[in-house]
């Protein structure tokens, strides 16, 4: 089935470090999502973003909509060892096409 | 304000069983959707259900696979006849009435189902 290409695989960082992960699709998305996914859970959404360009921010965390539609990245500020987790992106069509494509995540540990 | 819940969050069934997942979206939400998971792995679309409708079952295997969202109470995933590989975690979101083309998603926390 469709996936999406999702990068870097894992990261291991110093808390107060930066963080940055993105997604790549070969199809065209008009909305891209990301989650977090802690062990035992179900997915959190962040940011959703809907415009192409879109720069939206949450709190330490801001994502972008690719301008070719085709592309979203996360960043993560000054990290804190509660962002530990795998952080999905997920792009949706759109339309009558509601389904969600998953990338296969960005694992996060943070060393205090 | 409950979320999206799911029950059983975990579940073990012999090869051969069925297992019956069961999902509430949140309130106010009319659409539903299930998603599996397998380790180490994203989820993987299965079926997308409106009330009393199936919109898109485009992942869903083509056996011992089935969903429904009926009028009255939970969305329930049916797995006949189950087989080890069909051990995993299944995710269920829910979304309110589209009113555009673009609608985010609320997860459950899952239900983790073991085949023996």
């Amino acid at each position: 089935g469709q996936q999406l290409n999702q990068s870097p695989q894992s990261m291991f960082i110093q808390e107060g470090e930066d963080v940055s992960m993105n997604c790549t699709s070969s199809s065209i998305f008009n909305t891209w999502l990301w989650y977090k996914q802690e062990p035992g859970e179900g997915p959190v959404l962040l940011i959703a973003l809907y415009k192409a360009g879109e720069l939206t921010s949450n709190g330490r965390l801001t994502a972008q909509f690719g301008i070719t539609r085709k592309d979203s990245f996360l960043n993560i500020s000054a990290s804190i060892p509660s962002d530990v987790g795998i952080y999905f992106c997920a792009g949706q069509m759109g339309g009558n096409n509601r389904k969600l494509i998953w990338g296969l995540g960005t694992s996060l540990a943070v060393n205090p | 304000n409950a979320g999206v819940m799911q029950n059983p969050r975990h579940l073990v069934r012999r090869r051969g069983q069925e297992a019956r997942l069961r999902c509430s979206p949140m309130k106010g939400h009319s659409h539903v959707y299930w998603y599996r998971q397998l380790p180490e792995e994203g989820l993987k679309f299965m079926v997308y259900l409106q009330k009393e409708n199936i919109i898109d079952e485009s992942g869903m295997p083509k056996e011992r696979f089935s969903a429904e969202f009926p009028k009255e109470g939970p969305s329930i995933l049916r797995i006949q006849q189950v087989v080890r590989g069909d051990s995993a975690a299944y995710f269920c979101a829910s979304s309110p009435q589209w009113t555009g083309s673009n609608s985010e998603q609320f997860f459950g926390p899952g239900t983790r189902l073991t085949v023996l």
